[in-house]
């Protein structure tokens, strides 16, 4: 029951240039979302995240932007930089339970 | 000021042995979550506490899979009988819970267990 999903297993960019991550749900219960990063050999850990009520969260270089209509969200990092290389996971939360579901992550290479 | 930790770091077993990982959240974390991230794959949830008992066991994978948390702290995850396709990194996460706004998880990093 994957009810989120990141199709692009991976996405190569080269460094000062734009990278867009997406996300999409299924569950219409989903009021909150999140994005993690995961270094290999480590946990993942927060990176932002953006409540069902916006449609926009900024963070330095990263923002995240949330379309419901279309059950889409995605994640941009701009500008890229070597070091944001890693597997970006989305996630999501149901207003009525507590517990996340994650995607199958983005393998993101930022090229110097 | 100590993160989630998790013990063992790698776990080699043979089929057919049982294995338990442990989970030591963040101090205060009410809600503790249990994940496994078999290689080349994204994160599967298996079971997540809030407190002590575990409103959401859908994802346990089978009857072998059992997970318990006492005292709202220290969580094991005991896999029996186990089997070759339970090879895969499990990580714990734990957050502060349904009673505040923030649904951020911390990580541990993880467990890798692999069956022979």
């Amino acid at each position: 029951d994957q009810q989120v999903k990141q199709n692009s297993p991976s996405l190569s960019v080269q460094e000062g240039r734009i990278s867009i991550l997406n996300c999409d749900y299924t569950n219409s219960m989903f009021d909150y979302f999140l994005w993690y990063k995961k270094y290999p050999a480590e946990g993942p850990t927060f990176l932002i995240s953006i409540s069902s009520i916006k449609d926009k969260n900024e963070d330095g270089r990263f923002t995240v932007f949330l379309n419901k209509s279309a059950k889409h969200l995605s994640l941009h990092i701009v500008p890229s930089q070597p070091g944001d290389s890693a597997v970006y996971f989305c996630a999501a939360r149901a207003y009525n339970n507590n517990d996340m579901r994650f995607g199958a992550g983005t393998r993101l290479t930022v090229k110097p | 000021g100590a993160g989630v930790s998790q013990s063992p770091s790698n776990k080699v077993t043979e089929k057919g042995k049982d294995v338990e990982l442990r989970c030591d959240p963040i101090s205060g974390h009410t809600a503790l979550y249990w994940y496994r991230q078999r290689l080349g794959q994204g994160l599967e949830f298996l079971i997540y506490f809030q407190g002590n008992s575990a409103p959401d066991k859908s994802g346990l994978p089978s009857d072998r899979f059992s997970a318990e948390r006492t005292g709202e702290s220290v969580s094991t995850l005991t896999i029996q009988r186990t089997q070759q396709e339970d090879s895969a990194v499990y990580l714990c996460a734990s957050s502060l819970g349904v009673s505040s706004n923030s649904y951020e998880q911390y990580f541990g990093p993880g467990t890798r267990l692999t069956v022979t």
